[in-house]
């Protein structure tokens, strides 16, 4: 399945499938970048970062692409587990200012179902 | 474990009265973020401290203060709570983002677990 973020705010996703969640910054001289992914209840949980001079980054069945050329940040979840339901939130931030603030996106739900 | 820990999970307060929400981090980390979340618009942050007694405002600092006395606590607070201050309240941790000695801004943020406030 695939979203994209603001405009449709809920993922919903076959347990067992690969899970596209985008993002489009709004910010063309953020350099860092975040995943986040927050359970009913709690507090938001860091998952995976990367730097603008990178493209790509793998985690434990997370990956996260940057296409700085059109402002988009994806994460992919791998074989898509009931765990993994939750909002997902990309935060970008711009280090090379002084003092860098992260600022969140929206947050897309993701629902997986049996 | 890193840990963040908010003092209240749930508060109910009446228009008009000083509200406090506390926040202690074990993690000797600098950095500490105050950030308000509603639905559809995310988290935005009020306030945050990158270093004792220090504090910047954030992106919606009005209506609010804070204060860093010690590393590890970091307190909010809303002298005269209002309705439009009825939401879930997060705060945050992090260490500091170096390269080659320079500063560059905060690292990954540990959140609490975040304190629902109602205000009547």
């Amino acid at each position: 399945g695939e979203s994209v973020g603001l405009h449709l705010p809920t993922l919903s996703v076959q347990e067992g499938d690969n899970s596209i969640i985008n993002c489009a910054y709004s910010n063309s001289a953020s350099d860092y970048f975040i995943w986040y992914k927050q359970e009913s209840g709690k507090g938001p949980q860091f998952i995976i970062d990367i730097r603008s001079n990178m493209d790509k980054r793998q985690g434990q069945r997370v990956t996260v692409l940057l296409n700085k050329t059109v402002k988009h940040l994806s994460l992919q979840i791998a074989a898509t587990q009931p765990g993994d339901s939750a909002v997902y939130f990309c935060a970008e931030n711009i280090l090379s200012d002084s003092w860098g603030k992260l600022q969140f996106g929206a947050g897309t739900q993701v629902v997986v179902t049996p | 474990d890193v840990k963040v820990t908010q003092s209240s999970r749930y508060l109910v307060k009446r228009t008009g009265e000083k509200v406090f929400l506390e926040c202690v981090q074990d993690m000797d980390h600098e950095n500490m973020f105050w950030y308000r979340q509603d639905p559809g618009l995310g988290l935005r942050l009020i306030y945050f401290s990158y270093d004792v007694k220090m504090k910047e405002k954030g992106d919606i600092p009005e209506g609010y203060s804070v204060s860093r006395e010690k590393k590890e606590r970091f307190s909010l607070i809303l002298e005269s709570a209002s309705t439009n201050q009825t939401s879930m309240y997060l705060c945050a941790s992090s260490f500091t983002l170096r390269a080659s000695g320079r500063v560059e801004g905060a690292g990954e943020l540990f959140f609490g677990e975040g304190s629902r406030l109602t205000v009547l």
